[in-house]
């Protein structure tokens, strides 16, 4: 499974923008770049994914690096509510099991 | 929006008894999997199921351990013999297709406490 490398911890100060880095330099070429986030005792919820565009969506941004060996989960204002763990994970056809890393977790300052 | 559902959201059992976790999946999707978090560790795979057999299994799904889909909406783990270490939360998800490009949606999860 490709290995990924995330900031341990980040913080922001709630209605600012927010840059989740991701380092995924063993992706294979038909992986996508899936992220997830845990929210304290609940199960991880998707956010977005993609495999070489920019993708957007009403949660999140996401930006691909051009050689696909990272990539950055942008979160245009946070909101308290937007305090958990971020995951990025590629995503494999075979056997299509996600393997989760410790993922960055999120503090957001009032 | 559809949602994975578990019960119970919290199962305590003695140590050497079986438990059995219930999932039911979003209506309409193939693959489902179980995935467990001890306190304070990473999220880890325990198993794929697809067309009614298991199609991936961790290294921690020996034989204590099984999943059935019993009538077409429940999935289940069971646990033959329960120890201290199985003590965790344990996620069920489910995916529409096989692809790369496809999301899990997990559920809330069922915390079973070992004791």
């Amino acid at each position: 499974d490709a290995k990924t490398t995330q900031p341990n911890s980040m913080e922001s100060n709630e209605e600012e923008p927010v840059h989740l880095p991701c380092n995924h330099s063993t992706i294979s070429g038909t992986d996508y770049i899936h992220w997830y986030r845990q929210l304290p005792s609940q199960g991880p919820e998707y956010v977005i994914h993609g495999l070489t565009s920019n993708v957007n969506n009403r949660m999140a941004s996401l930006a691909i690096a051009e050689d696909r060996k990272s990539s950055t989960l942008i979160l245009h204002r946070a909101t308290l509510r937007d305090a958990a763990v971020y995951y990025c994970i590629p995503g494999a056809d075979t056997g299509n099991q996600f393997y989760f890393g410790t993922g960055t977790s999120l503090t957001v300052i009032p | 929006e559809p949602e994975v559902t578990q019960t119970p959201s919290h199962q305590v059992t003695q140590m050497g008894q079986e438990v059995i976790l219930r999932c039911v999946p979003i209506s309409n999707h193939l693959y489902f999997y179980w995935y467990r978090q001890i306190l304070g560790q990473k999220v880890e795979f325990l198993v794929s199921f697809y067309n009614n057999e298991i199609s991936e299994k961790s290294e921690i799904f020996d034989d204590q351990f099984s999943v059935e889909r019993p009538d077409g909406s429940n999935f289940t783990l069971k646990i033959r013999s329960t120890k201290l270490e199985d003590s965790a939360m344990y996620f069920c998800a489910s995916r529409a297709g096989g692809l790369s490009n496809q999301p899990q949606h997990f559920g809330d999860g069922t915390r079973l406490s070992i004791l």
